[in-house]
């Protein structure tokens, strides 16, 4: 099974930085990789596919770039509705699909 | 417009078997590409990815349950059912329902229920 790593696993940060987290595939995955934003008590939100595509609607200060095992999210200029926890998620292996563990970004 | 609604039990007991239903509207599971999935979620914890039904009734499950789900899909209903046997207090999840609409290799969650809490406990 392929399995997913994220760093860091929490940060804390502040309203208009520029953030980026990092997941990690335990083998090539191509480009077969999703971000997703959840919130507390809410449903993920998907935010980018295909490792760089933007979901429609997702506002264009998220950015996803990378392929085969390393791969980011960043953030280009923190918002307050942008503190929430990012999951990143591979499809190469479907539909043996696994999540990475998550990581919390908080307000400093 | 695309939704997804989770319904079952809140709590069930520790041997017992549970079944959840995803009510979806605004698409059609008998659509070439389209897909219902179940992932859940221990409180605190991340996502794992538990079972797909496809267009064509294909079913997928995760490795480590897949002796405990089954799958199944009522299109008349636009319903996806997930039953889970033999229930245990590590069960305890939001389960959520997701849909991927399947395009060029392309298998991402792009619609989501608004989950449900199920707690494994006598």
């Amino acid at each position: 099974a392929i399995r997913m790593t994220q760093s860091p696993s929490s940060f804390s940060a502040s309203t208009g930085d520029r953030v980026t987290i990092t997941c990690r595939a335990s083998q090539g995955i191509s480009s077969y990789l999703a971000w997703y934003q959840q919130k507390p008590g809410k449903a993920p939100k998907l935010l980018i596919y295909a490792a760089s595509t933007l979901q429609s609607g997702v506002p264009s200060r998220f950015s996803g770039s990378g392929s085969g095992t390393d791969f980011t999210l960043t953030i280009s200029c923190l918002q307050s509705e942008d503190f929430a926890t990012y999951y990143c998620q591979q499809y190469y292996s479907y539909p043996l699909f696994t999540f990475g563990p998550g990581t919390k970004v908080d307000i400093k | 417009q695309v939704t997804l609604r989770e319904s079952g039990p809140a709590l069930v007991k520790p041997t017992q078997t549970l079944t959840l239903t995803c009510t979806f509207s605004g698409f059609s599971l008998s659509t070439s590409g389209m897909c219902v999935s179940w992932v859940r979620q221990p409180p605190g914890k991340a996502l794992e990815w538990l079972a797909l039904i496809d267009w064509d009734d294909d079913k997928y499950y995760s490795t480590s349950l897949k002796t405990r789900l089954t799958i199944s899909k009522d299109t008349s209903k636009n319903q996806v059912v997930l039953t889970m046997t033999n229930m245990d207090p590590v069960d305890t999840a939001t389960y959520y329902c997701a849909r991927i609409l399947a395009a060029a290799g392309e298998y991402y969650f792009d619609y989501w229920g608004q989950g449900t809490l199920v707690t494994v406990s006598s």
